[in-house]
């Protein structure tokens, strides 16, 4: 049972270039999520999907784009990076909300140093 | 403006003690969620419970408890005789669902417990 995986786990970027983030899931969920985590603070969503074919912004957006072709893929893209965009992103899934025992799973994380 | 609080940035406790970890959202909204994750020193997230704005029935699980408080506006978590392996980072998040689904995390609190 694997859950939430994501690839790569660990990425070096140059200034300006592009990268995809895998975020894949096998739990059939509906909800589908992206956060990233700067250092010593808590997660900001930056995009989150309700199902395939659908996704909307969250919080920080800026500089990120997404896409949902299936239930279980939800790819996060940096088209130009930035250093402002070295962080900890974490993926998540969870079912189709609003019961109290929804559980939310997340990925390990990819560490993105932009230099 | 939606906002997440968590005031203690450190504690640490003797193994066995009982701890509280503090947490005091804003939001006019009065359709929402609330969470709490645990984050350890290996950096996965987990996730420990989601709690909507209409229930506000404590909630007990083994030695984690959490207190509801809409008149204060609070979403306190509380373990029992602590343990070393509660040592992390716990955050506390509010998600909206009037604005899609927008996620508020805190700063989180660093939890030590000493053996």
């Amino acid at each position: 049972n694997a859950g939430v995986t994501q690839t790569p786990k660990f990425r070096i970027l140059k200034i300006g270039q592009s990268m995809t983030l895998q975020c894949t899931q096998d739990m059939n969920h509906n909800y589908m999520y992206w956060y990233r985590q700067d250092p010593g603070m808590g997660l900001k969503l930056i995009y989150y999907s309700v199902g395939a074919g659908i996704t909307d912004k969250g919080e920080v957006p800026n500089g990120y784009n997404v896409s949902r072709s299936t239930t279980e893929d939800f790819p996060l893209r940096l088209e130009l990076a930035a250093p402002s965009q070295t962080s900890v992103y974490f993926c998540a899934s969870s079912s189709a909300g609003g019961s109290k025992t929804d559980t939310q799973y997340f990925g390990p994380g990819t560490r993105l140093t932009v230099l | 403006a939606q906002k997440v609080t968590q005031a203690q940035t450190e504690i640490s406790v003797v193994e066995k003690e009982d701890v509280t970890l503090d947490c005091v959202y804003e939001t006019r909204d009065t359709t929402y969620y609330l969470f709490w994750y645990k984050q350890p020193p290996s950096g996965e997230l987990v996730f420990l419970i989601r709690r909507n704005s209409f229930d506000e029935q404590n909630e007990i699980s083994g030695r984690y408890s959490w207190n509801f408080q809409k008149s204060t506006s609070s979403f306190n978590f509380t373990i029992t005789a602590s343990q070393v392996v509660d040592s992390a980072v716990y955050f506390c998040a509010l998600q909206l669902r009037v604005t899609g689904n927008q996620f508020y995390f805190g700063t989180g609190t660093s939890l030590t417990v000493i053996p």
